[in-house]
């Protein structure tokens, strides 16, 4: 259990739905980020956002938009995603600090099919 | 791309020590050094970071080159469910965020 909790944890959509990931992070962190690890490839950085506000967008299609209410919660937006977006979507956190790196503690995922 | 170069896959018998090696020969003076496992189908969990000094937790001890362009990972009595890929990552240190770039890692198989 590393403070960091994501739901669903599977979930099947089809290409016309729109759904919601969602991250909480329990560990008073002020940086939240988004990854997707698709089938036999290094994870990939998507999203950062720090004091609730995006400082990162690794050009990640505009199907997926992120949220970030407060410093606790996170949420993914999906809409019209395409079978090739079927991956493990990882939230993470961290205490961003200027000087100085901090560990990222990871969720469990979501397991993500598009049909 | 990632900064590290790791040997694709290494076997280690259960209870002897393994040894992860990660080269990282442009790492800068500001740059840490992470590493990280991801057990089949779970998220990435933390297990050490060093800047330049050797450092041991519960879990794990780092040793980092004087030159600091290599490290190695030790896991004193390895088990089973220590099989996991691992990843080596360097972090510039500063800044807004803390960006981990994940490359392959190494595929530790523990075997009975």
């Amino acid at each position: 259990e590393t403070g960091v909790t994501q739901t669903p944890r599977h979930l099947v959509m089809g290409m016309t739905n729109k759904k919601s990931l969602k991250c909480e992070q329990h560990l008073g962190h002020n940086a939240m980020y988004w990854y997707k690890q698709s089938a036999k490839k290094p994870l990939e950085l998507m999203f950062v956002y720090s004091l609730e506000e995006r400082v990162e967008n690794n050009s990640v299609p505009s199907r997926f938009s992120p949220e970030c209410p407060n410093s606790s919660h996170l949420f993914l937006h999906l809409h019209t995603l395409q079978p090739e977006d079927s991956a493990l979507y990882l939230c993470a956190s961290s205490q961003d600090r200027q000087f100085g790196t901090d560990t990222q503690y990871f969720g469990p995922g979501t397991r993500l099919t598009v049909l | 791309d990632a900064k590290t170069t790791q040997p694709t896959s290494m076997d280690c018998a259960e209870g002897r020590a393994a040894n992860l090696p990660c080269n990282h020969s442009t790492i800068s003076g500001n740059e840490y050094v992470y590493w990280y496992r991801q057990i089949h189908s779970q998220g990435p969990q933390y297990i050490i970071h060093g800047l330049k000094n050797n450092e041991t937790n519960e879990m794990a001890s780092l040793i980092i080159t004087e030159d600091r362009k290599s490290s190695t990972l030790i896991l004193p009595h390895a088990t089973l469910r220590d099989t996991a890929v691992y990843y080596c990552i360097v972090s510039p240190k500063g800044g807004a965020t803390n960006k981990l770039i994940f490359g392959t890692g190494t595929l530790l198989a523990v075997q009975p």
